[in-house]
């Protein structure tokens, strides 16, 4: 059975840092790309950050690149996500993300997802 | 990035009713388009993806169409634990593969 459980959320103040984490299970985790999609209250999903099988290949979107860094150790089947200079719109739950392979005739999809944690950014 | 507009924002529906819901790509994504089911406190489920190909195990009241930018999800006749917010997202350009807004189906 697939697996993914997030840790490390909690409230930070604005300015703080917070670690996530995410252990998977039931599958071989190198040969999956990873995501990070949060979901801030009342919104929709939002995707914050992706990884290639090897963490040669990352992205971020917009609103955290430059304060966010997702990492992975195949060793450990686990997704890392460190957040610095956390705002008050980072608050979400975060989830972990296994991505379908894409493929020329169906794309790709969100396959499987962690069941959150939240992240609360409140002085 | 490619942009995905959903309408309607919200719906009312009762039981046995037939449900469309319709998703605009902002440029050609082909036929890479997916649909998610979300309920209260759980993360997004994936019910369609490549616009028409049902996952397994989704209830065949669920069907998907469209190609290029305009898609439609149909219940053709809608369920209790039909009742969640739906999501359609892009998969021609990633990452990111780009949510749209969402459709709330509530029960009239």
């Amino acid at each position: 059975e697939v697996q993914l459980v997030e840790s490390g959320g909690g409230l930070v103040q604005p300015g703080g840092s917070l670690r996530l984490s995410c252990e998977v299970s039931g599958f071989t985790f190198s040969n999956y790309e990873m995501n990070w999609v949060r979901q801030a209250p009342g919104k929709g999903p939002e995707w914050v950050s992706y990884i290639g099988r090897s963490g040669s290949n990352i992205y971020y979107a917009a609103s955290v690149k430059g304060r966010f860094t997702i990492s992975r150790d195949n060793a450990k089947n686990s997704l890392f996500l460190q957040m610095n200079s956390l705002r008050g719109d980072d608050t979400a739950v975060y989830y972990c993300v296994r991505e379908a392979a894409w493929r020329p005739d169906s794309g790709s999809y969100y396959h499987y997802w962690g069941q959150g944690t939240l992240v609360t950014v409140s002085s | 990035d490619i942009q995905m507009t959903q309408s309607p924002s919200s719906l009312s529906a009762s039981i046995g009713d037939r449900v469309t819901i319709s998703c605009r790509a902002s440029q050609s994504i082909s036929n890479y388009l997916n649909w998610y089911q979300q309920k209260p406190g759980k993360p997004p489920k994936i019910l369609i993806y490549a616009a028409s190909t049902l996952q397994s195990g989704v209830p065949s009241r669920f069907s998907g169409s469209g190609s290029g930018t305009d898609f439609t999800l149909t219940i053709s006749s809608l369920q209790a634990e039909d009742f969640a917010t739906y999501y359609c997202q892009q998969s021609s350009s990633s990452p990111p593969l780009t949510f749209g807004g969402g459709t709330k189906v509530e029960i009239k």
